[in-house]
């Protein structure tokens, strides 16, 4: 079976300083990997995705993450944090062996300070 | 372009109504997704078609039905709902739903209330 933790349910971060959302998963085969954003009352955007490639992954407005397979983590990041980048974020496994389900974490909400 | 629209984007309705929620893609996408989503949780799985036949269907009560017309759109048609499925319903969608790595792209969802 395939879960995934989501380390921190809030972050709270100052505009301008680094961002870091932690996520933990288990899988007996190597997964894919996702991130998604949800701003409030919206649906999901994709970040990023890992799919066996390159272990660091760069995405959208900044974000990367990096797939480490010794620690079974993908942790995102993001170098300086905008007022933009408040919202929910969830990170998402999904394996074949699975039939290609997504399984999410319970999500981080970031905040963002001025 | 990576849309997939639903509609209503708000729906309030009753205990013995009937209704319906829409979602339409044009990307060519041939496996289409219904999550539902409550607050402050991540979304749920409750139904997958691929090329047009339902695939997955994660136990969900009777009284939600989809529905797969074609390729490009996809219903959730309600009845004899609850208070309790009150939730954010999200529709998705994705190449052939085959590959593990394949992205699910996901509509700006439906806001349901049921009094």
């Amino acid at each position: 079976a395939q879960s995934v933790t989501q380390l921190d349910s809030h972050v709270s971060v100052s505009e301008g300083t680094p961002v870091l959302l932690r996520c933990n998963y288990s899988s007996s085969y190597s997964p894919s990997l996702f991130w998604y954003v949800q701003h409030p009352n919206k649906g999901l955007q994709l970040l990023l995705k890992y799919t066996s490639a390159a272990t660091l992954v760069k995405g959208i407005n900044g974000f990367e993450a990096e797939f480490k397979k010794s620690e079974t983590s993908f942790h995102l990041t993001k170098p300086s944090a905008h007022m933009s980048d408040a919202a929910e974020y969830f990170c998402v496994v999904s394996l074949k062996a699975a039939g290609n389900k997504l399984t999410f974490g319970g999500g981080t909400r970031v905040l963002v300070k001025p | 372009d990576t849309e997939v629209t639903q509609t209503p984007k708000h729906l309030v309705m009753g205990m013995t109504n009937k209704k319906s929620l829409k979602c339409e893609q044009h990307m060519g996408h041939r496996a289409m997704y219904w999550y539902k989503q409550k607050a402050k949780k991540p979304p749920e799985l409750m139904f997958v078609y691929s090329y047009e036949k339902l695939s997955i269907n994660e136990s969900v009560p009777s009284r939600f039905s989809p529905e797969c017309p074609n390729s490009s759109l996809l219903n959730l048609h309600l009845h004899a709902l609850q208070p309790e499925d009150s939730a954010l319903y999200l529709c998705a969608s994705s190449q052939r739903g085959t590959g593990s790595e394949e992205t699910q792209y996901f509509g700006p969802g439906t806001r349901l209330l049921v009094l």
